[in-house]
């Protein structure tokens, strides 16, 4: 069954280092989401993206958030200056369609990231 | 502003008994509704999706219904068992860029 491929699975990094996180979405779909789940949480958007350009962001989604589909393939979130506040667990998504009522999201595994 | 609701927060059974689990939402412009599993430190499964023009969905042993206009949905889990044990999450899409609302969970324990 294909599947979303998220790494690293978990990173370990200081504040104000940037990190990337990277997804490998379902090859066929085209819209792509960024979730994060802070330990204890509610599972929050953040972000989705689809023909290269953000089509919806939260308010979490700031200035230091930015997302970037480099190839054919991946799907990047990247943290410029991490704040020991965004430590949660970063889950990247992929569906076919938008917007209607068949549409299912299937979600990687999920990147633990831990700011220190 | 969509919020969703999913009480109570943990639930101990033993096994063999059928549950049921709860979920509201506030706004009913939904497109469909989504029930997930989570196990421990692990991401998200898809179990049932139900949508927007539907009453309910089945897979197995668990069943999903849906009453838009109240609001709710619940997930029937029959026969438990000690592998049923996680945290189910129920989620709506709103919205014409498919953003997923998420309550934040109701984590089952199937005692043997």
């Amino acid at each position: 069954e294909p599947e979303v491929t998220q790494t690293p699975s978990h990173q370990v990094t200081q504040m104000g280092q940037e990190v990337i996180l990277r997804c490998v979405p379902i090859s066929n779909h085209l819209y792509f989401y960024w979730y994060r789940q802070i330990l204890g949480q509610k599972v929050e958007f953040l972000v989705s993206f689809y023909n290269n350009e953000i089509s919806e962001k939260s308010e979490i989604f700031d200035d230091q958030f930015s997302v970037e589909r480099p190839d054919g393939s991946n799907f990047t979130l990247k943290i410029r200056s991490t704040k020991l506040e965004d430590s949660a667990m970063y889950f990247c998504a992929s569906s076919e369609a938008l917007g209607w009522g068949a549409n299912v999201l299937t979600f990687g595994a999920g990147s633990r990231l831990t700011v220190l | 502003k969509q919020e969703v609701t999913q009480i109570p927060a943990a639930l101990s059974v033993p096994e063999g008994e059928n549950l049921v689990l709860n979920c509201s939402f506030t706004d009913s412009a939904i497109y469909n509704l989504q029930w997930f599993r989570q196990d421990p430190g692990k991401g998200l499964t898809s179990l049932l999706l139900i949508q927007s023009s539907q009453r309910e969905q089945t897979s197995g042993r668990l069943n999903a219904s849906l009453d838009k206009s109240s609001g709710r949905s619940t997930l029937y889990i029959a026969a438990s068992q000690p592998g049923d044990s996680a945290t189910y999450l129920c989620a709506v899409m709103t919205g014409a860029n498919s953003k997923l609302t998420f309550g934040k969970g109701i984590t089952l324990s199937v005692r043997p």
